[in-house]
């Protein structure tokens, strides 16, 4: 059964840097093709993708907000962590990890997703 | 960049309704394309991929087609369960790209 969970922070204030983690279970982060991707969701809004990650350690970041994530994994605890610097009130949003199956080219298995607020 | 543009962003329709959902690419995208449906407060579904195939254990009411530019999602009756966010998407190679969604509530 594949699962998906992201944990972290449900508030962060401006300026800090968030750090979100996906445990997955039920496939293994070494398959060659898959990869876990985070989505983010504003409330009302509409899905962006945010960055993943393949087992090759291949990664590709949204051309947007580059500048300030930073994605990796590790085998060993079946986790991948995001790091996103510098948060703004404007990046209040779900958070979700989602398995990248690269032969239907889909994020067909999705976390429950996590809200994180940004305030003071 | 590769644009996703989703018609109508709100559809009211009824129960046994035959509803559907346009995508727009700003490019061919041949058929690399996928539907999801999202409930409030839940991770979206996978309902589609390569433009018409049926993820197993979605109901065969839902159907996709299209290539190139435009993309269709249709539900051939609609059930109550089925009132909820529809999000195109397509993979470029190295990123992603939503429609911004398509709501369809009760009429």
């Amino acid at each position: 059964q594949v699962t998906l969970k992201e944990s972290g922070p449900v508030l962060v204030k401006p300026t800090e840097t968030l750090t979100l983690t996906c445990t997955v279970s039920g496939f293994s982060l070494r398959t060659a093709r898959l990869a876990v991707a985070w989505v983010r969701q504003p409330p009302g809004k509409a899905l962006e993708w945010l960055a993943h990650i393949f087992s090759t350690d291949e990664k590709s970041y949204n051309p947007s907000l580059k500048s300030r994530l930073t994605i990796s994994k590790d085998f060993f605890t079946s986790q991948v962590v995001l790091t996103m610097t510098n948060m703004d009130p404007v990046d209040t949003a779900t958070y979700y990890c989602a398995r990248m199956e690269m032969a239907t080219v889909v994020m067909d298995f999705w976390g429950q997703g996590t809200l994180v607020s940004v305030s003071s | 960049d590769i644009q996703m543009t989703q018609s109508p962003s709100t559809l009211s329709a009824s129960v046994g309704d035959r509803v559907t959902i346009t995508c727009r690419a700003s490019q061919s995208i041949n058929s690399w394309l996928a539907w999801y449906q999202q409930k409030p407060g839940k991770a979206p579904k996978l309902l589609i991929y390569k433009s018409s195939s049926l993820q197993s254990g979605v109901p065969s009411r839902f159907s996709g087609s299209g290539s190139g530019t435009e993309f269709t999602l249709t539900v051939s009756s609609l059930q109550p369960d089925d009132f909820a966010t529809y999000y195109c998407q397509h993979y470029t190679g190295y990123s992603w790209t939503f429609g911004q969604g398509t709501t369809v509530d009760f009429k």
